[in-house]
C-alpha cells in the first residue's frame, strides 16, 4: 500500500530565506508526483508536476526534484516571500495501472515579513 | 472551458439524510476522483473511476457510493449521512495516455456538514 509522508508539518521562516519541502514515499513504482498548494479555505493549484522518468521541473521560484529510487521529492522555494504562506501538499499517481492518487497530509508554511 | 465543476458547493445535512454531490469536467477526461479533506489530513481518496460505467474503491470508501454513467460526470452519493461525513469534499479528473502527463485537476470543493 503507497503511503505518502511530508516533513515538517509546519514551518516558519522569514521573508527572503530559502526553503525546503520533503515528500516521501513508500512504494517506488509511481507514474508521476505533483506538489499543489492551497490556501486557507480554498481549493488546490498545481505548481509542478514531474513524470517518473524525470529528475526536477522547474518554475519560477520553485523547483521540484524526484528520486524515484529512494522516494522522495523535493520542492524548493526561492527568496521567500509572504504570499508564499500556505499549505503545500504532494501526490504521487501510484497503483497496478497508475489509477490511483494519493496525497500526504501537506506542510503549512508560514512566511514572517 | 469551465474545467472541473463541482455543485453544491455548499450543503447542510441532518443526520439520516441523504444527498448527492455532482462533479462535471469538460476536459474528455478518463479518470475521476472524489476526495474528502479534514483538518490535517490531507485529502483522502474516497472512490475513483477509470472510465464510463466503472468504478473502483479508494483509501476511505464506506459510507459512500458513486456513479459514472456518463464520461463526463462522477455522483457521490451519501445514503444516509454521518455526523463523521462532515468535510470538505473535492473532485478531480485526469487523462492518461502516451501523450499526456497525467496531471490532476481539481474543482473548487464542496463543504458538507451533517448536524
Amino acid at each position: 500500500k503507497q503511503e505518502v509522508t511530508q516533513i515538517p508539518a509546519a514551518l516558519s521562516v522569514p521573508e527572503g530565506e530559502n526553503l525546503v519541502l520533503n515528500c516521501s514515499f513508500t512504494d517506488s513504482a509511481i507514474y508521476n508526483l505533483q506538489w499543489f498548494r492551497q490556501d486557507p479555505g480554498k481549493g488546490l493549484t498545481s505548481l509542478l508536476l514531474i513524470q517518473s522518468s524525470q529528475r526536477e521541473q522547474t518554475s519560477g521560484r520553485l523547483n521540484a526534484s524526484l528520486d524515484k529510487s529512494s522516494g522522495r521529492s523535493t520542492l524548493y522555494i526561492a527568496a521567500s516571500q509572504p504570499g508564499d504562506s500556505a499549505t503545500y501538499l504532494c501526490a504521487v499517481r501510484t497503483g497496478t495501472s497508475y489509477d490511483k492518487v494519493i496525497f500526504g497530509p501537506g506542510t503549512s508554511l508560514s512566511v514572517i515579513p | 472551458n469551465a474545467g472541473v465543476t463541482q455543485t453544491p458547493k455548499f450543503r447542510v445535512l441532518k443526520t439520516g439524510q441523504s444527498m448527492t454531490l455532482l462533479c462535471a469536467q469538460d476536459m474528455n477526461h478518463e479518470y475521476m476522483y472524489w476526495y474528502r479533506q479534514d483538518p490535517g489530513m490531507g485529502l483522502r481518496l474516497i472512490h475513483y473511476s477509470v472510465g464510463e460505467g466503472t468504478t473502483a474503491k479508494g483509501e476511505v470508501p464506506d459510507g459512500y457510493n458513486v456513479s459514472r454513467l456518463k464520461k463526463q460526470n462522477f455522483l457521490l452519493g451519501l445514503e444516509s449521512a454521518a455526523p463523521s461525513q462532515t468535510s470538505v469534499y473535492f473532485c478531480a479528473s485526469s487523462y492518461l495516455g502516451s501523450v499526456n502527463t497525467g496531471e490532476l485537476f481539481f474543482g473548487e470543493g464542496s463543504r458538507l456538514t451533517v448536524l
